[in-house]
């Protein structure tokens, strides 16, 4: 049971470039976030899906676009990198949004320069 | 190395000895909190939750107290060993309404000394 895979591990990207970072769950959870982890900021929240075709903004979604086509993926696209977004990026699913069951299952994270 | 986690608050604790890590919350309608562990490299993993209508909750070697009053949370790890040495982040939610997912505070490195 693989739970939440994120790929890539790690990209270095010049500043302009673009990207995808996928996130696949195999949990079935109606609900996916993408996250982004900096140092002494915690975890903040970047956009998020409560379902298939769905998708919200969260704490900080400049310059982050996402895409829930299908149920279990949960695409973060980055369409012209900056130096800010250098950071680690993490995605998580949970079962239910608010309360009980919203325990929420992380991917291993990426890893991006963007230089 | 990793850098996540740099300049955050530090607590530095004696192998075998208990931990005490506090967590401040900011919504007073939050009534749903869950602490996570992070391990250097990996994503949070799932610790403890508790509900707004308990004060106290315990699992293996955890506890978590929550204090309404002064929206104050803490996680206490008995017999601290060197596998807990990671960071640890609160989080918060809303069973009943809103519609704000789960709100993560900065978290807290703990570092076991053997």
């Amino acid at each position: 049971n693989a739970g939440v895979t994120q790929t890539p591990k790690f990209r270095v990207l010049k500043t302009g470039q673009s990207m995808t970072l996928l996130c696949a769950q195999d949990m079935n959870h109606e609900y996916m976030y993408w996250y982004r982890q900096d140092p002494g900021m915690g975890l903040r929240l970047i956009h998020y899906s409560v379902g298939e075709g769905t998708t919200a903004k969260g704490e900080v979604p400049d310059g982050y676009n996402v895409s829930r086509l299908k149920k279990q993926n949960f695409l973060l696209g980055l369409e012209s990198a900056a130096p800010s977004q250098t950071s680690v990026y993490f995605c998580a699913s949970t079962q239910a949004f608010r309360g009980d069951n919203t325990e929420a299952f992380f991917g291993q994270g990426t890893r991006l320069t963007v230089v | 190395g990793e850098s996540v986690g740099l300049h955050l608050p530090t607590l530095s604790v004696q192998e075998g000895d208990n931990s005490i890590i506090n967590c401040a919350y900011s919504n007073s309608a939050s009534d749903y909190f869950i602490w996570y562990k992070q391990e250097s490299g990996k994503g949070p993993q799932f610790i403890i939750d508790i509900r707004s209508n308990m004060d106290k909750r315990q699992g293996q070697r955890v506890t978590v107290l929550l204090n309404k009053t002064v929206k104050h949370l803490s996680l206490q790890i008995a017999a601290t060993q060197p596998g807990d040495s990671a960071v640890y982040f609160c989080a918060e939610n809303i069973r009943r309404s809103g519609n704000t997912p789960l709100v993560f505070g900065k978290g807290t490195r703990l570092s076991v000394i053997a």
